[in-house]
């Protein structure tokens, strides 16, 4: 399966804990975006990254929030101190080119709930 | 900044009856533009997708044509099956970059 990987599917914390999200991107993609879909809502932008750098990360919020896609290893987006408004899905694309054209493709995403 | 409206839900047809979705938008410069579908507990497919003014996009019996007149790209169906039942969003993509702002999704309910 050459798709984009998530995981965990699922993943439960309680408030205050940190939460990591992975994101292996499809085999060949260099560029990888994390949006967040909240309950009844569309996906919202996060954040853009390539290998070793952030490109955009104006939807990011300013605290408890960071993203990194090092040259080994998957995509990680983490949440520190989680409260219970970061519930929802968190979904992960890749792409092999910087360019509007060029469909993005998504992960199964990761549904964090917040006890 | 650019937006994406799309009609609200959930649209409730019959089994081989006629879609429409109804999409626009609002984008400096000429986005592309992409349907995506996502069935329960998974994550987004692509649809369908149109890189610039009157491309016409079309799989699986879905089309849309992008009109930069109107700013709209409408997600049309003939006859629509049970199995198309999903959430549909209406995405569009910056012309400098790819990163996408979509529409909060249309629940589409199809009853046999």
């Amino acid at each position: 399966n050459a798709g984009v990987m998530q995981n965990p599917r699922h993943l439960v914390r309680r408030r205050g804990q940190e939460a990591r999200l992975r994101c292996s991107p499809m085999k060949g993609h260099s560029h990888v975006y994390w949006y967040r879909q909240l309950p009844e809502e569309g996906l919202k932008f996060m954040v853009y990254l390539q290998k070793e750098n952030i490109i955009d990360e104006s939807g990011m919020p300013k605290e408890r929030f960071s993203a990194e896609f090092p040259k080994e290893g998957p995509s990680i987006l983490r949440i520190q101190q989680v409260v219970r408004g970061d519930s929802a899905a968190y979904f992960c694309a890749s792409s092999p080119m910087d360019r509007g054209g060029e469909p993005q493709h998504f992960g199964d995403g990761t549904r964090l709930s917040i006890l | 900044g650019d937006s994406v409206t799309q009609m609200e839900g959930p649209v409730t047809l019959s089994e081989e009856a006629f879609l429409t979705i109804n999409c626009t938008y609002t984008a400096t410069g000429y986005p592309s533009l992409f349907w995506y579908v996502q069935y329960p507990g998974e994550g987004l497919q692509l649809l369908l997708k149109a890189t610039k003014a009157d491309d016409k996009g079309s799989n699986k019996g879905f089309e849309a044509t992008y009109r930069k007149e109107t700013t709209s790209f409408h997600l049309e169906k003939g006859s629509v099956q049970v199995s198309d039942s999903a959430v549909y969003f209406c995405a569009s993509g910056g012309s400098g970059y790819s990163t996408l702002t979509f529409g909060k999704g249309t629940m589409l309910l199809v009853s046999p």
